[in-house]
Order: structure tokens, then sequence, then C-alpha cells
């Protein structure tokens, strides 16, 4: 069964760090260019950030370059999204989505909570 | 950045009903326009990609046609499990952006 699990969501404070993990199944994670996506809370789905599928050219919202990371195991067929100096504009639903041969995002994880709030 | 405007943002409709979903770019896409279903409180759904292919395992009454700056997705006879939220995103270029999104109600 093709699936991606995202994990590492939570609460954290203004300011603070965290780390989402995306572990990869059922497919061939190494040649799939993957993307996180994020919902905040009632409201409409966000593109944030895109990975190649060696993890050589990475791409970044405005909104969050410079803070967030992506990255990716291929041997682990997991992605990561490092999220720094995090703001209360950042709370969301953070997605893993990977990108077929069609421009598309075909593969959605279920999603993870991430609250930044004092 | 390329700016998707949705119209409408709500509507209501019933089972059996045709409705049509609008996409609008901000500037030329060429055909690099996807759809997604999205239900409360799961993940988007990829329906149509390239403007007008259908993704394996989706229903035939969803349809999607356009190109350029303007796009549709139709659904011939909506069920009762296609009242949901639609998205469209395109693929031209970076930063990848989603419209809005149109909430599908029952009436």
């Amino acid at each position: 069964e093709v699936q991606l699990v995202e994990s590492g969501g939570g609460l954290v404070r203004p300011g603070g760090s965290l780390r989402l993990s995306c572990a990869a199944s059922g497919f061939t994670f190494s040649t799939h260019w993957m993307h996180w996506v994020r919902q905040a809370p009632g409201k409409g789905l966000v593109w944030v950030s895109r990975i190649n599928s060696d993890g050589n050219t990475v791409v970044y919202a405005d909104s969050v370059r410079g803070r967030f990371t992506i990255s990716r195991d291929n041997a682990k067929n997991t992605l990561y999204l490092q999220m720094n100096s995090l703001r209360a504009e950042d709370t969301a639903v953070y997605y893993c989505a990977g990108e077929g041969t069609n421009d598309a995002l075909n593969i959605w994880g279920l999603g993870t909570m991430v609250t930044v709030s004092s | 950045a390329i700016q998707l405007t949705q119209s409408p943002s709500s509507l209501s409709a019933s089972v059996g009903d045709r409705v049509t979903i609008t996409c609008r770019a901000s500037q030329g896409i060429g055909s690099s326009l996807a759809w997604y279903q999205q239900k409360p409180g799961k993940a988007p759904n990829l329906l149509i990609y390239d403007a007008s292919n259908l993704e394996s395992g989706v229903p035939s009454r969803f349809s999607g046609s356009g190109s350029g700056t303007i796009f549709t997705l139709t659904v011939s006879s909506l069920q009762p499990e296609d009242f949901a939220t639609y998205y469209c995103q395109h693929f031209h270029s970076f930063p990848l952006t989603f419209g809005g999104g149109t909430k599908l109600e029952i009436k």
C-alpha cells in the first residue's frame, strides 16, 4: 500500500524549532520529488517547499525561506522539514506529498499538526 | 507569484446536479493545473492533472478543461460523496500556488 506518514508535530513557543518527518512506503521514494503543503485551521492549502529526487535542488515559499529547511534520506525513505524561528502564523496541519510523473501531487500523508503559541 | 482565483467560493447543489467550478490564473500557465478534492479532516486527493487528465481511480463524472488562464472542473452528476472542498493548483513556476477553494454543499 502506498503510504506517507508524518510525525513530529506538536506545540512549540514562538521562536522555537520543530523537525517534521515523513516516512514513505509502498512506492519508490527515491524517484519522487517531494513537497510539504500546510493548511491553517479552517483555511486553504498553502504550498511550502519542494525537493527533487536526489535532494540537490530545493525550493521554498517566500513565507518560510530562510527559516525552514527541506531534506530527505532516500536510504531511510524519509522526508524532513526542519522548522526554525517559528511564528504563530506557521500554525497549521503540515502534509507531505509526492509528485508523480505528471505535474501533480498524487500521494499525500495524513498530516501532522503544528501549533505555535506561548 | 501566479495567483489562482476560484469561483464560486461556495456552492449549494443537489444530488444528480451538474456543477462547474472555475479557476482563473493571473498569467498564462499552459495546461499545468491540477484539481484536488478534500473532505473534512482528511488529506487532499488528486482528481485531475495537466488540466484535463483524470487520475487513475477517479470516477469519470469528474472532468477538467481549459488552458492558459481559465480552467474548469465539472462534476456531471453529483453523488453524495462528492460534497467536499475543491482546490486547483498550478505547476507552471515557483512558487506553486493553490486556489482559495470551493466548498460544495448539499442543498
